[in-house]
């Protein structure tokens, strides 16, 4: 069965430093997205993209953060100058036209 | 927008009773609706969703939804608990801009 995999599955990062989350959406889908969850907290939208660019994004989502699809299976979140608070769980998902979103199992980010 | 509210931050139920999660959203337009759940140190898996047509939906693991246009509601209802179905579930909504949204989460606790 098709999955949406995150690389790495924990991150440890000093703080200032610039990380990269990866993911590899389902071959076939045409939409993905990055949210976030803090420890014991709800998920947050990060941002969506299509098309090779971003379709919507959140008051979260400000200049320290990027997205990129760098060739036709890999889509990134690149986070820089990483601050405590943006220790969480990663989430890239992705999906079809108004069909629901599959899942990775999440990038775990510690900024210490 | 569209916006999701889970009445109830934590629901516990004893084994064998009804479990029922409660969710409101907020949609200008017509919604899909999605139920996740998490457990412990996993990703999002998708437990049902409602897109069109028949408004009671049935999902994995016993669980169903349904569909209240009247009510803005999709509450997520189990006959019978089990422990295996302590978890955190989240209620989501996304519309014609395929954004995703979800709500706070609810955690559900069976009791032996």
């Amino acid at each position: 069965e098709p999955e949406v995999t995150q690389t790495p599955s924990h991150q440890v990062t000093q703080m200032g430093q610039e990380v990269i989350l990866r993911c590899v959406p389902i071959s076939n889908h045409l939409y993905f997205y990055w949210y976030r969850q803090i420890l014991g907290q709800k998920v947050e939208f990060l941002v969506s993209f299509y098309n090779n660019e971003i379709s919507e994004k959140s008051e979260i989502f400000d200049d320290q953060f990027s997205v990129e699809r760098p060739d036709g299976s890999n889509f990134t979140l690149k986070i820089r100058s990483t601050k405590l608070e943006d220790s969480a769980m990663y989430f890239c998902a992705s999906n079809q036209r108004n069909t629901e979103a599959f899942f990775g199992q999440g990038t775990r980010l510690t900024v210490v | 927008a569209q916006s999701v509210t889970q009445l109830g931050s934590h629901v516990s139920v004893s084994e064998g009773a009804l479990v029922l999660l409660r969710c409101n959203y907020s949609s200008s337009v017509p919604p899909y609706l999605f139920w996740y759940v998490q457990y412990p140190n996993q990703g999002l898996q998708l437990l049902l969703k409602y897109t069109t047509g028949a408004t009671l939906v049935k999902g994995i693991n016993g669980f169903e939804a349904e569909f209240k246009k009247s009510e803005t509601s999709f509450h997520l209802t189990k006959p019978s608990a089990h422990m295996s179905d302590a978890a955190e579930y989240f209620c989501a909504v996304s519309a014609n801009n395929n954004d995703m949204r979800f709500g706070a989460g609810t955690r559900l606790t069976v009791k032996p």
